[in-house]
């Protein structure tokens, strides 16, 4: 069974902190991560894709991939409330073209 | 660039009723999946398709699930006979092929089963 794994939570953190989001995965054999935020009520939207280890930056947003961890993670820096949503973690086990799994989501919260 | 479409956004049936969803897909997309999700999970794949070919589907999938890609274009989700337990978001996602496959949901189409 291949599994993705997010702590839940709520993550609370003051506005222009930096929130850390983290993501395990079972599958050894995946090549593609990806960060998801999504709104209450609203479908997921694409913000961060990585794809060989190390970090990734794009503006406040900086994806993390260390393979031999098995370990996927998103910094937000200068964190706004308008970031207050659920990132979700996804995985691609392979290049073959198996769909997506998707872990169940952290929490963020931004207090201003 | 239109994004990816799904209709209808809200559906109410009743236990027992058949419903149809569509989706229309980025138009130069390949690939298009139907994942479900409920409150506090992630999205849970159902089923995808390279062009009009169905290439997986989830071995949780009910047999009351069907879905189709015609033309390789739009598709539409079929659920026979509907449950409670079938309440959810239903959301279409699509992509292109390749080593960095991307995927862009759609707006999804809200089911509630009374």
């Amino acid at each position: 069974q291949k599994e993705v794994e997010q702590n839940s939570g709520p993550l609370s953190v003051p506005e222009g902190a930096i929130a850390s989001l983290n993501c395990t995965y079972s599958d050894r054999g995946s090549q593609s991560f990806f960060w998801y935020r999504q709104y209450s009520g609203k479908s997921p939207e694409l913000i961060m894709s990585i794809y060989s280890n190390g970090d990734k930056e794009d503006g406040r947003f900086t994806a993390q991939l260390n393979k031999a961890s098995q370990y996927v993670s998103l910094l937000i820096r200068d964190s706004q409330p308008s970031d207050s949503a659920t990132y979700l973690c996804a995985v691609n086990p392979n290049q073959a073209g198996t769909a997506l799994i998707f872990g169940k989501g952290t929490t963020l919260s931004v207090s201003s | 660039d239109t994004g990816v479409s799904q209709d209808p956004r809200h559906k109410i049936t009743k236990r027992g009723q058949n419903v149809t969803f569509r989706c229309d897909p980025i138009s130069e997309h390949n690939r298009l999946y139907w994942y479900r999700q409920t409150l506090g999970q992630g999205p849970e794949f159902l089923t995808y398709f390279q062009n009009e070919a169905q290439l997986e589907k989830s071995r949780l999938l009910s047999d009351r699930f069907s879905a189709e890609r015609p033309k390789g274009s739009f598709s539409t989700l079929e659920i026979q006979r509907t449950e409670q337990g079938d309440s959810a978001m239903y959301l279409c996602a699509s992509s292109w092929t390749g080593i960095e496959e991307k995927l862009f949901f759609g707006s999804g189409t809200q089911l509630s089963v009374l």
